[in-house]
């Protein structure tokens, strides 16, 4: 069964620092990724779609890598800013499926 | 484009009655549907498959005739909890995906029920 595992559960930086957030998978047989944000009491707002094929994906102060073969991806945020703040949830799709399994979060506290 | 939406955005109920909440997507059919639940602090947790025409798939150790999922058409999907208990309280998300997949998915806002 996958297992999404993202590490840190947690982190808080200042405003202007750059970050990286890990999201690790056990099953690499998955046909993309998706980075996904988390408001409080909110939905969930896509960021970032990798597909399998892809190396990584950018979306102006974000980028998403993706390396299959280790199991691993990474967010990277550049400058962040206290808007920024939020829970990041990685996800890979169900093999033969389309729903996603999530990983556990990571809790981000931007600074001002 | 590829907007989901969810009614209602949060209820309250009493023990004992049943909640019914709606998924759409608004600008694309969808042949699958699935609904996810989140409890506080914890990530998404699939609940069931809602497919168009046909049965839901129900993820092990979810309750279907507590749990009732309808999907009577390409752009909406109801889940109703049925006598619902304050253990329900939850974050009840759905989401969809463009026909045709292995695609991105799309998620509605979210229901936040509390069952009192």
């Amino acid at each position: 069964k996958q297992e999404v595992t993202q590490i840190p559960a947690a982190l808080s930086v200042p405003e202007g620092e750059n970050l990286v957030l890990n999201c690790s998978f056990t099953d690499s047989a998955i046909y993309n990724l998706q980075w996904f944000r988390q408001d409080p009491g909110k939905g969930l707002t896509s960021l970032l779609l990798i597909q399998s094929s892809q190396r990584e994906q950018t979306s102006g102060r974000l980028n998403a890598s993706l390396d299959k073969s280790s199991g691993r991806s990474t967010l990277y945020i550049a400058a962040s800013q206290p808007g920024d703040s939020a829970t990041y949830l990685c996800a890979v799709p169900r093999t033969g499926a389309n729903n996603l399994f999530f990983g556990t979060g990571t809790r981000l506290t931007v600074i001002p | 484009g590829a907007v989901v939406s969810q009614h209602p955005s949060w209820v309250i109920c009493k023990s004992g009655t049943s909640v019914k909440i709606e998924c759409r997507s608004l600008d694309f059919q969808a042949t699958t549907m699935f609904w996810y639940r989140q409890f506080p602090k914890q990530s998404l947790m699939l609940m069931a498959t809602s497919n168009e025409g046909s049965k839901a798939t129900y993820e092990q150790g979810v309750e279907k005739d507590k749990f009732l999922i309808n999907h009577a058409s390409l752009t909406l999907s109801t889940l109703t909890v049925t006598s619902a208990h304050p253990e329900d309280s939850s974050f009840y998300i759905c989401s969809a995906s463009l026909a045709g997949g292995p695609n991105e998915q799309f998620f509605g806002p979210g229901t936040r029920l509390t069952v009192l």
